[in-house]
């Protein structure tokens, strides 16, 4: 357990708006993800952090931006919030050298 | 293009019975799998893993099988209880040099009934 809490845990917003979602970590793990989890499509991988400000993109990757200039927090960015951005967004966080990654509540993010 | 299967969207089983959870890759890059279990509302758990120089892992009531040549992991459960009722997915990470990344499943929903 990483110790990863995330905020807000729900959030309704309208298309167009920013978004910015937190990930605080308290365990000072190296490497932070953002995954979104959709129906039919299990977790897949928006961002990801190898270290304070060193991020990369991962495969659904498209309208969202992140930022690390903590190691414990990482931040997602909806930039223009659309109606397809509607899921549930997990952060997660793991070890250097390690393959686990534990996982924080996740944030319900609606779109309208 | 789906780099890890999970063709059995739900499963039931009886308590005390064995459950067996399947996953199919198609990536051979992949050395290192994880299994994790998610309850509504919560964030995944890690739940065990394994390399690819072994073929099984347990942890108690869980023990989880790989077979590289057929590209397929399986996770056991037993016996199963009523409070395993949850989505299991499997995960894969091939060796990319920086920070691991997983390539998940899209899980199973396993329900234990009484």
């Amino acid at each position: 357990d990483a110790g990863i809490t995330q905020s807000p845990r729900h959030k309704v917003t309208e298309t167009g708006t920013p978004v910015t979602l937190r990930c605080h970590q308290t365990e000072n793990h190296r490497y932070m993800y953002w995954y979104r989890q959709d129906p039919g499509h299990g977790l897949r991988l928006i961002h990801y952090s190898y270290g304070v400000k060193d991020t990369d993109k991962g495969e659904v990757s498209d309208g969202y931006s992140v930022s690390r200039s903590k190691t414990e927090d990482f931040l997602l960015t909806l930039e223009s919030a659309t109606s397809s951005q509607t899921s549930v967004y997990f952060c997660a966080a793991a070890r250097q050298g390690t393959e686990t990654q534990y996982f924080g509540p996740g944030t319900r993010l609606l779109v309208l | 293009d789906q780099q890890v299967k999970q063709n059995s969207p739900s499963l039931s089983v009886q308590e005390g019975r064995i459950s067996i959870l399947n996953c199919d890759y198609t990536n051979s890059m992949f050395d290192y799998f994880l299994w994790y279990k998610k309850y509504p509302a919560e964030g995944p758990t890690f739940l065990i893993s394994i390399s690819s120089i072994k073929d099984k892992n347990e942890d108690g009531r869980f023990t989880v099988f790989l077979n590289k040549s057929a590209k397929h992991l399986s996770l056991h459960i037993v016996p199963s209880q009523p409070g395993d009722s949850a989505v299991y997915f499997c995960a894969a990470s091939a060796p990319t040099g920086t920070a691991s990344k997983l390539t998940f499943g899209t899980g199973t929903r396993l329900q234990v009934t009484l």
